[in-house]
């Protein structure tokens, strides 16, 4: 089985531009979380989405936002650019949520840097 | 917060040594998951812990869970260079803590 994809793997933008990050996940995960790691911050959780729903939520604001498709991919986007958005962002599948959880498999993540 | 967290932030043992990490975390929790991540890489999961389970083994690591003391360990035998990574503790799925790095000295 293929792993987690995560496209592209490295990205440079400028302040007030917008990205869009892809996430392809295990093929039958129908969960893909987002996160952002950052050396100053540690790994936050940005949001989930299950069968298409966001399903949970961290605390980013609304720059960030997400959508999930009918096949289950995933992408993620973030708006006007701050540098503060310098980070890694994983991606993560699972074969279920909540109650129905499982570990998690990641991504190998995208390095978006913000000059 | 819901988030978990480790202590010690940073370990250095021998190789052949073992390791042991801990994680503290503030809610009541359904399960505890413990990841593994080498350098600016994704991470990986190493074992699932539930809240109604005290104690889980994979291979070389051991995992613990104390609910009343909200506290879980891991620990990890017979060290190996290649256990050099950092180690995460994560609490109902999403919320990390910042890690443990783990160095192994060969």
């Amino acid at each position: 089985k293929a792993g987690v994809t995560q496209t592209p793997r490295y990205l440079i933008k400028t302040r007030g531009q917008q990205v869009t990050l892809s996430c392809s996940p295990i093929s039958g995960h129908r969960s893909v979380s987002w996160y952002q790691q950052t050396p100053g911050q540690g790994l936050q959780f940005l949001f989930e989405y299950f069968s298409e729903t966001q399903r949970n939520k961290g605390n980013f604001p609304g720059r960030f936002s997400g959508r999930q498709f009918s096949n289950s991919r995933s992408e993620m986007n973030v708006s006007t650019l701050e540098l503060g958005d310098s980070a890694l962002y994983l991606c993560a599948s699972s074969t279920g949520t909540g109650a129905l959880y499982n570990e998690q498999f990641f991504g190998p993540g995208t390095r978006l840097t913000v000059l | 917060s819901q988030q978990g967290e480790e202590d010690p932030q940073a370990l250095s043992i021998q190789e052949g040594e073992n390791a042991t990490m801990n994680c503290s975390y503030k809610t009541s929790i359904n399960n505890l998951q413990w990841y593994r991540q080498n350098s600016g890489r994704g991470l990986v999961h190493l074992i699932l812990i539930r809240s109604n389970e005290r104690e889980k083994h994979s291979g070389r690591l051991r995992v613990t869970l104390d609910t009343s003391k909200k506290s879980s360990s891991l620990l990890i035998t017979a060290s190996r260079a290649a256990d050099t990574a950092s180690y995460f503790c994560a609490t109902e799925q999403f919320y990390f803590g910042s890690g443990t790095k783990l160095n192994v000295k060969p």
